[in-house]
């Protein structure tokens, strides 16, 4: 089946930890796009990849970093200086081009203990 | 300022009724607009895209309007059943070629009662 993977689905940090988020997707699409939702909030852009070895900054970006080494695979690593980094994240993808349709994948949950 | 805001933020209806969500968007330029249903702790998945030249569109017991003029969406879903209960979020792309982005409205959260 084409889709996005993400995973794992539910993940506990520890203070002062890094952790990276996987997402995987098989759709051939070339943009991929990571967001964070809160409650009560929409989805806020964190980093955004249009083609390989190519990335950008989202609107909150600072506490977070991504790589783009392969066109299916674009991880999130959430690095001890997200002060607040307790939320949903969701991995998304998307056809190279303006206003195409955005694929997410299922999510994954952050919680810092 | 680009933006997109919903309304309501959430509603309780019985399964059967129909309901309409709203959503007003201050973008520009302004060049499609997409409601999503997003089950609780799920992802977002795509209904609909209406474009600039397009009222109306159906898929299935979701009809979205667009009325690009007063720049408003709704999303009319008639004959509702308990798995309509989920979040709805319109999306609205603005840009250009070149530099573009998705603009998120914070979603109404539907609930659909037995």
């Amino acid at each position: 089946d084409g889709g996005i993977t993400q995973s794992p689905k539910y993940l506990f940090r520890k203070e002062g930890q890094n952790v990276t988020l996987s997402c995987e997707q098989n759709l051939n699409h070339d943009a991929m796009y990571w967001y964070r939702q809160d409650p009560g909030q929409g989805l806020r852009l964190i980093y955004y990849s249009q083609i390989v070895n190519d990335f950008q900054k989202g609107d909150i970006a600072e506490g977070y970093s991504v790589s783009r080494e392969k066109k299916e695979s674009f991880p999130l690593t959430v690095t001890s200086a997200q002060k607040n980094p307790t939320a949903f994240y969701l991995c998304a993808s998307s056809r190279q081009g303006f206003g195409n349709t955005i694929y997410f994948g299922e999510g994954s949950w952050l919680t810092v203990v | 300022k680009n933006q997109v805001e919903q309304s309501p933020q959430s509603l309780i209806i019985l399964e059967g009724k129909n309901c309409t969500l709203q959503c007003n968007y201050t973008v520009s330029p302004f060049s499609n607009l997409r409601w999503y249903k997003q089950d609780t702790g799920r992802g977002p998945v795509s209904l609909t895209i209406m474009t600039f030249s397009e009222n109306t569109k159906s898929n299935g017991r979701y009809t979205a309007t667009l009325d690009a003029d007063t720049k408003q969406s709704s999303l009319h879903i008639t004959a509702s059943q308990l798995s309509d209960s989920a979040s709805y979020i319109c999306v609205v792309s603005a840009g250009s070629k070149r530099t573009y982005k998705y603009i998120f409205g914070t979603g109404t959260r539907l609930k659909v009662l037995a």
